[in-house]
C-alpha cells in the first residue's frame, strides 16, 4: 500500500521569505502522481501543484515549486514571498494512475506566516 | 475551475438519528467520487469511493451500513449517517472527479466539507 509522510507538523515562516516543506511517499509504482493541496481554515481543499512521476522537470505554479526526487521518493513544497494568505495546512497526496484512483494524503503540516 | 458543492455544511442533530449529506458536480460530471472523514488537526481518510450507477466501494474498517452511500447520478452523491452517535461526529469532505480536466486520470475537487455534531 501506498504511504505518504510529513514529518513536519507545524512550520513558521516570515512573510515574503521562503519556506519548504516535505514530504516522502513510499510505492512500487513507477507511474503516479503527486499533488500539493491546500486547507485554509474555510477547510476546502485546493489544488496547489501537481506532478507526474514521468516528467522529470519540477512543477512551478507562480509562487509555488516542488523538488520531485524519484529516487529518493521525495517531494518537497516551496513557497516563495510568502503571504499571510499562504497560512494553512497543507497536505502532500500520492495518486495511481486510473480514472477512480484515490488520492492518499498525508499527515499534513500547519504552516504559519508571520509578520 | 470547477466546483463542487456540499451541503449542509455544518448539522447537528441527536444520538440514533440520521443524517444526509449531499455532494454535487455543479457544472461537470463525474461518474467517480470520494467521501473522506476528518478529524481535528488530523488528515483526510478516505471512506469510500462512489460510483455512479452501481455500489460504492468502502475502505478497509468503515461500516457499510452505517454509511450510506447513493451515486443516483452523474452529478450528484449522498452519505448518510445512520443511527448517528457521538463518535460519528467529524467533518466529512467529498471530492468529484472531472474526467474534462487534468489530463488522462481527471482533476479531483473537493467540496466546502461538512461538519456533523451528534449530540
Amino acid at each position: 500500500a501506498q504511504t505518504v509522510t510529513q514529518s513536519q507538523p507545524e512550520m513558521s515562516v516570515q512573510e515574503a521569505e521562503t519556506v519548504t516543506l516535505s514530504c516522502t511517499y513510499d510505492t512500487s509504482e513507477s507511474d503516479y502522481y503527486l499533488f500539493w493541496y491546500k486547507q485554509p481554515p474555510s477547510r476546502q481543499m485546493i489544488l496547489v501543484i501537481r506532478q507526474e512521476a514521468y516528467k522529470q522537470q519540477n512543477a512551478t505554479e507562480n509562487r509555488f515549486s516542488v523538488n520531485f526526487q524519484k529516487a529518493a521518493k521525495s517531494f518537497s513544497l516551496k513557497i516563495s514571498d510568502s503571504q499571510l494568505g499562504d497560512a494553512a495546512m497543507y497536505f502532500c497526496a500520492y495518486r495511481r494512475p486510473g480514472t477512480a484512483s484515490k488520492l492518499t494524503f498525508g499527515t499534513g503540516t500547519r504552516l504559519q506566516v508571520t509578520l | 475551475g470547477a466546483v463542487v458543492s456540499q451541503h449542509p455544511s455544518w448539522v447537528i442533530c441527536k444520538s440514533g438519528t440520521s443524517v444526509k449529506i449531499e455532494c454535487r458536480s455543479l457544472d461537470f460530471q463525474a461518474t467517480t467520487m470520494f467521501w473522506y472523514r476528518q478529524f481535528p488537526k488530523q488528515s483526510l481518510m478516505l471512506m469510500a469511493t462512489s460510483n455512479e450507477g452501481s455500489k460504492a466501494t468502502y475502505e478497509q474498517g468503515v461500516e457499510k451500513d452505517k454509511f450510506l452511500i447513493n451515486h443516483a447520478s452523474l452529478t450528484l452523491s449522498t452519505l448518510t449517517v445512520t443511527s448517528a452517535h457521538p463518535e460519528d461526529s467529524s467533518f466529512y469532505i467529498c471530492s468529484a472527479r472531472d474526467p474534462k480536466a487534468g489530463g488522462p486520470i481527471g482533476e479531483l475537487f473537493f467540496g466546502e466539507g461538512s461538519r456533523l455534531t451528534v449530540l
